[in-house]
């Protein structure tokens, strides 16, 4: 089955602890995203990646980091969590063939509490 | 400054009417607009996507219209059941190339019996 899969899909930590949410897609797709969704303020995109070792910021990358190793994995890390990062988080892939539609897959989130 | 907006009130409908939610812009210009169906507790799910050069598009009981001169799109569903409650996204594809897009905040949609 065709998939993005994130883990945990729950954690609560506290600030400055770091934390990595894992991020898999079983498509060969080679556009992956981060967005955090935050009531009021909707889907904000926190970093992309076109392929294996490129990656760009979104428009809230402040507080986060990310690698693209291999092209099925996109893991975030929060070097050192604050509680204005509780949110909820969604990793996306999309492919960049021609003629797609550009549609992005996602993760079925991950919500984290940092207190 | 660069605005979506999605009508942030829930939209209630009866059962088999249609539908219409609403994404404005201002200060884009898209080359794509998508449209993304999202479940409490669930990530969003890919409707369908418009073109600058298409006026609309249609999929089974989904329309979609982009008006680049209105900078608006209008979502609609009809013959509504209430399996269609959910909230819809509309979300701007700037460059075209489908890996940085900008969210609307979502319209909430309930279906009544």
């Amino acid at each position: 089955e065709a998939q993005v899969t994130q883990n945990p899909r729950y954690l609560i930590t506290v600030t400055g602890k770091k934390l990595t949410v894992t991020c898999s897609q079983n498509m060969n797709h080679e556009y992956m995203s981060w967005y955090r969704q935050d009531p009021g303020l909707g889907l904000r995109q926190i970093y992309y990646s076109m392929n294996v070792e490129v990656t760009d910021k979104g428009d809230v990358p402040e507080g986060y980091k990310v690698s693209r190793k291999e092209k099925r994995n996109f893991p975030l890390i929060l070097e050192s969590p604050s509680p204005n990062q509780t949110s909820l988080y969604f990793c996306a892939s999309s492919s960049r063939l021609a003629g797609r539609n550009n549609e992005q897959f996602f993760g079925p989130g991950t919500r984290l509490t940092v207190l | 400054s660069q605005k979506i907006e999605q009508n942030s009130e829930a939209l209630n409908i009866q059962e088999g009417k249609t539908a219409t939610l609403t994404c404005n812009y201002t200060n884009y210009s898209p080359a794509y607009l998508q449209w993304y169906r999202q479940d409490p507790g669930r990530g969003p799910v890919f409707l369908l996507l418009i073109r600058e050069n298409e006026k609309e598009k249609r999929k089974e009981r989904l329309k979609v219209t982009f008006d680049t001169t209105l900078k608006q799109s209008l979502f609609h569903i009809t013959a509504s059941q209430p399996a269609d409650s959910a909230t819809y996204l509309c979300a701007l594809d700037l460059t075209g190339g489908g890996n940085k897009l900008t969210f609307g905040t979502g319209t909430q949609l309930k279906v009544e019996l």
